[in-house]
């Protein structure tokens, strides 16, 4: 079956850090551009940031409000992919949901169920 | 970068047609045949909808239908069913530096 499944999220205090994780399966994961959107409580979408596949260039991007902050890897060898979120701020909670994204078009096809955040002392 | 801005929320009976637009600048929208439009039930993750501005995935139905003029694309559902009742965002590429950005949300109701 192929599915993205997410994992990590929690409680965590401002100016704390947190590392998600995305398990990818049913798909050939090192092939795959991936990508973090998040929705904050009530809100809508935000695109966070994106892995292109190594034979790519293996760069990644980031949304504005969280570069320098955040940062996505992955592991080919176990299909997963991960972000890094350190220095968090309040307006960091959200769900934040692993993605896959088309190469050139731009467009978000598989989506996990999301996991949530929340900073808050 | 701002939020391209869609309706709050647009309604209809079923079996009628409702429209969302999705307005944006030359720099998004204007600027890229790159508009993509999601589905999102309450407490599910969204669902792509259209790509490409008007392709339907696999296993979308075919009242789905999407357009672009200028810097406002379309999205249009055709025969509305009470499970089309759900929040819908556009997206669209934005260039190199800002990439991607979403839409302010419209939720859909049936009547």
């Amino acid at each position: 079956e192929v599915q993205l499944v997410e994992s990590g999220g929690g409680l965590v205090k401002p100016g704390g850090s947190l590392r998600l994780s995305c398990a990818a399966s049913g798909f050939t994961f090192s092939n795959a551009w991936m990508s973090w959107v998040r929705q904050a409580p009530g809100e809508g979408l935000e695109w966070v940031g994106r892995s292109k596949s190594k034979t790519d260039g293996g760069t990644t991007d980031y949304t504005a409000p969280v570069k320098g902050r955040f940062t996505i890897s992955r592991d080919d060898s176990k299909n997963t992919l991960y972000l890094e979120m350190n220095s968090l701020k309040t307006e960091d909670t959200a769900v934040y949901y692993c993605t896959t994204v088309a190469r050139w078009n731009w467009y978000f096809d598989l989506w996990g169920r999301g996991t949530l955040v929340t900073v808050s002392s | 970068q701002s939020a391209l801005t869609q309706p709050r929320s647009v309604s209809g009976s079923p079996g009628q047609s409702v429209t969302i637009s999705c307005t944006g600048t030359s720099s998004d929208v204007g600027g890229y045949a790159y508009v993509s439009w999601y589905q999102q039930h309450p407490d599910k993750a969204p669902k792509l909808m259209l790509y490409d501005v008007s392709k339907r995935p696999s296993g979308v139905p075919d009242r789905f239908s999407g357009s672009k003029s200028g810097n406002t694309a379309s999205l249009t559902i055709s025969g509305l069913q009470a499970e089309d009742e759900a929040d819908y965002y556009c997206c669209s590429y934005a260039g190199s530096y800002t990439f991607g950005v979403f839409g302010t949300g419209t939720r859909v109701t049936v009547l």
